[in-house]
């Protein structure tokens, strides 16, 4: 059963500490990327890799940091850099950096007090 | 730099009458456009997909879509809307020009559907 998967589907965490959210995908997908959601705001763009060992800033890059190991991995960790994490956080992947759709995972919900 | 907007933030229909979700666009090249459907909590699904192809889009559960180059539009529209049809909807536009980044998203529009 081909898809994205993010995980945990909550995640709560206490000012100050970092956290990773984990996305996988067993699409065989090169492309992969993360975006943060806000009510209101749509989606904005935080990272994304074309190839594994690469990866470049989005929109709003600042307080989060992304690694890309393996092709199937692309895991986000939220700094205590970032002033505002509380947010839905969705992963999303495409078959090739010249590939358009987005085929999306779940979503984390991230909740900082 | 493309760009899109989504006219209506919120629109609300009755079941069984016609949905229509308004989009503009601006993009530099011949973009590829893109409407996508989030139920609450969820991620999101493609609905249907413009690629420079067809100008009428058909997509899943009875959307489809109209590119209109000269009005920069991609309205989104269902003949007859279903209770099922209530979440977020996403017009989200890429540029041919641009390969290999995001999408650009518009705020979304929330549709309601009473019985």
């Amino acid at each position: 059963d081909g898809g994205i998967t993010q995980s945990p589907k909550y995640l709560f965490r206490k000012e100050g500490q970092n956290v990773t959210l984990s996305c996988e995908q067993n699409l065989n997908h090169d492309a992969m990327y993360w975006y943060r959601q806000d009510p209101g705001q749509g989606l904005r763009l935080i990272y994304y890799s074309q190839i594994v060992n690469d990866f470049q800033k989005g929109d709003i890059a600042e307080g989060y940091s992304v690694s890309r190991e393996k092709k199937e991995s692309f895991p986000l960790t939220v700094t205590s850099a970032q002033k505002n994490p509380t947010a839905f956080y969705l992963c999303a992947s495409s078959p090739s950096a010249a590939a358009y759709e987005q085929y999306f995972g779940p979503g984390t919900r991230l909740t900082v007090t | 730099a493309q760009s899109v907007t989504q006219l209506d933030s919120h629109v609300s229909v009755s079941e069984g009458t016609p949905v229509l979700l308004r989009c503009n666009y601006s993009s530099s090249y011949s973009p590829s456009l893109f409407w996508y459907v989030q139920h609450p909590n969820k991620g999101l699904q493609l609905l249907l997909k413009y690629t420079s192809a067809a100008t009428l889009v058909k997509g899943i559960n009875g959307f489809e879509a109209e590119f209109k180059k000269s009005e920069t539009s991609f309205h989104l529209t269902k003949p007859s809307a279903h209770m099922s049809d209530a979440a977020e909807y996403f017009c989200v536009v890429s540029d041919l020009g641009q390969a290999g980044t995001a999408l650009i998203f518009g705020k979304g529009t929330t549709l309601s559907v009473s019985s």
